[in-house]
């Protein structure tokens, strides 16, 4: 029971550019949304998270969006840098329960 | 780095077998979670532990089994182990007084394969 989904496994964007990772949800009872960077041989790591009762969070580069009414979650990376390379996952809270999309592996190209 | 560590880093086991496995949190951080994540998945959420006691847990049978302990470390134990339970399992420590908004320090994981 996907209730967290990431539709795109990759992403490829050139140094400077925008990036935007999607993320889609099922659940309306989700109370706080959050985006985790990975890399390699490494545990994920927080970036910036959301609570449902806002529609965008900035912090740096980096400003999630939330879109309650398509249940729809975006992080953009403005401007991307080679060192983003990574897979991001978007997660999401309820009920003392917490859900992970599959991943989006961003490339950077310099 | 987040001072979260895990042991050990891989790990193999045979079908029917037992595996205990370690985590060690920040000082301090008094909630851990354990979370399983197969190849080419998202972390799949096992279950949370606050003050030694489990207070939240996802679609894993009983054989999933976890303890915490009073410094700050943790163990995550599987029973009759199944070749699906082949995967990474991450842990995730917390500063928090229970609540589920408080920023999670991953460990880099502990590699099972099932043989």
């Amino acid at each position: 029971d996907q209730q967290v989904k990431q539709n795109s496994p990759s992403l490829s964007v050139q140094e400077g550019r925008i990036s935007i990772l999607n993320c889609d949800y099922t659940n309306s009872m989700f109370d706080y949304f959050l985006w985790y960077k990975k890399y390699p041989a490494e545990g994920p790591t927080f970036l910036i998270s959301i609570s449902s009762i806002k529609d965008k969070n900035e912090d740096g580069r980096f400003t999630v969006f939330l879109n309650k009414s398509a249940k729809h979650l975006s992080l953009h990376i403005v401007p991307s840098q080679p060192g983003d390379s990574a897979v991001y996952f978007c997660a999401a809270t309820s009920l003392n329960k917490f859900y992970f999309g599959s991943g989006t592996k961003l490339n950077v190209k310099p | 780095e987040t001072g979260v560590t895990q042991s050990p880093t891989h790990l193999i086991k045979t079908r029917g077998q037992q595996v205990t496995l370690r985590c060690s949190s920040q000082s301090g951080h008094n909630t851990v979670s354990w979370y399983q994540q197969a190849l080419g998945q998202g972390p799949q959420f096992i279950f949370q532990y606050y003050r030694e006691e489990e207070n939240g847990r996802g679609n894993f049978p009983p054989r999933f089994s976890g303890l915490q302990f009073p410094n700050y470390s943790s163990e995550l134990n599987v029973n009759a182990l199944e070749l699906d339970d082949s995967a990474l399992y991450l842990c995730a420590s917390s500063l928090t007084s229970g609540g589920w908004t408080d920023t999670q320090y991953f460990g880099p994981g502990t590699r099972l394969t099932v043989l």
